[in-house]
């Protein structure tokens, strides 16, 4: 099975609101990644946050990592109807290399 | 340096085809990801290399699946025997060596067997 999993599976929020996913994990890990991915294009990293960090930001996205619980959210302030796509938390851990596993992500619909 | 490049960009086969396709990354970048993405679905891990080393191969991946980076460069994946469930996105990406890097995507190669 995937190493992380996303919550919630879709998520449809009108314009100008917050848009929040979670993401949780199962074994330790070197940095938890999120990226995006519009429909039946390639994906687009968004933000790294390692492993001894607790919250990074870029723009209008907020990661937080609780490496304690194992898991990690995505806010996204403001949205806007541009931000409609799928959105995957992506796990790194050392296995010999360094190895990514994504979730299955998290759909969201931006209304305007 | 153009990021991550793949080809094709799709491929139709008939069904017991073999096809194979390749992925040429960031040129200093040492390590090599595919992953196969079904509609509505994460990426798959499929296998990685670090040079031309394959480091691990998922054991979802069965033996008419096969990839190589001869020169710790391009990779190519080669799917023999094809079936209707290897109808799937194919991605490659690539990233450096420290580990605390982000990974940089092809567009992908749509994979249909008829």
């Amino acid at each position: 099975s995937q190493q992380g999993e996303e919550d919630p599976q879709a998520l449809s929020i009108q314009e100008g609101e917050n848009a929040t996913m979670n993401c949780s994990y199962k074994t330790s890990i070197n940095n938890l990644q999120w990226y995006r991915q519009n429909s039946g294009r390639g994906l687009v990293h968004l933000i790294l946050i390692r492993s001894n960090e607790r919250e990074k930001h870029s723009g209008r996205l907020r990661v937080t990592l609780d490496t304690s619980k194992k898991s990690s959210s995505l806010l996204i302030t403001a949205s806007r109807a541009a931000d409609t796509a799928s959105y995957f938390c992506a796990t790194v851990f050392n296995t010999g290399g360094f190895k990514t596993i994504f979730g299955a992500g998290t759909r969201l619909f931006v209304k305007a | 340096d153009t990021g991550v490049s793949q080809d094709p960009r799709h491929k139709i086969t008939k069904r017991g085809q073999n096809v194979t396709f390749r992925c040429d990354p960031i040129s200093e970048h040492n390590r090599l990801y595919w992953y196969r993405q079904t509609l509505g679905q994460g990426p798959e891990f499929l296998t990685y290399f670090q040079n031309e080393a394959q480091l691990e191969k998922s054991r979802l991946l069965s033996d008419r699946f096969s990839a190589e980076r001869p020169k710790g460069s391009f990779s190519t994946l080669e799917i023999q025997r094809t079936e209707q469930g290897d109808s799937a996105m194919y991605l490659c990406a690539s990233d450096g060596s420290a580990g605390n890097t982000e990974a940089f995507f092809g567009q992908g190669t749509r994979l249909t067997v008829v």
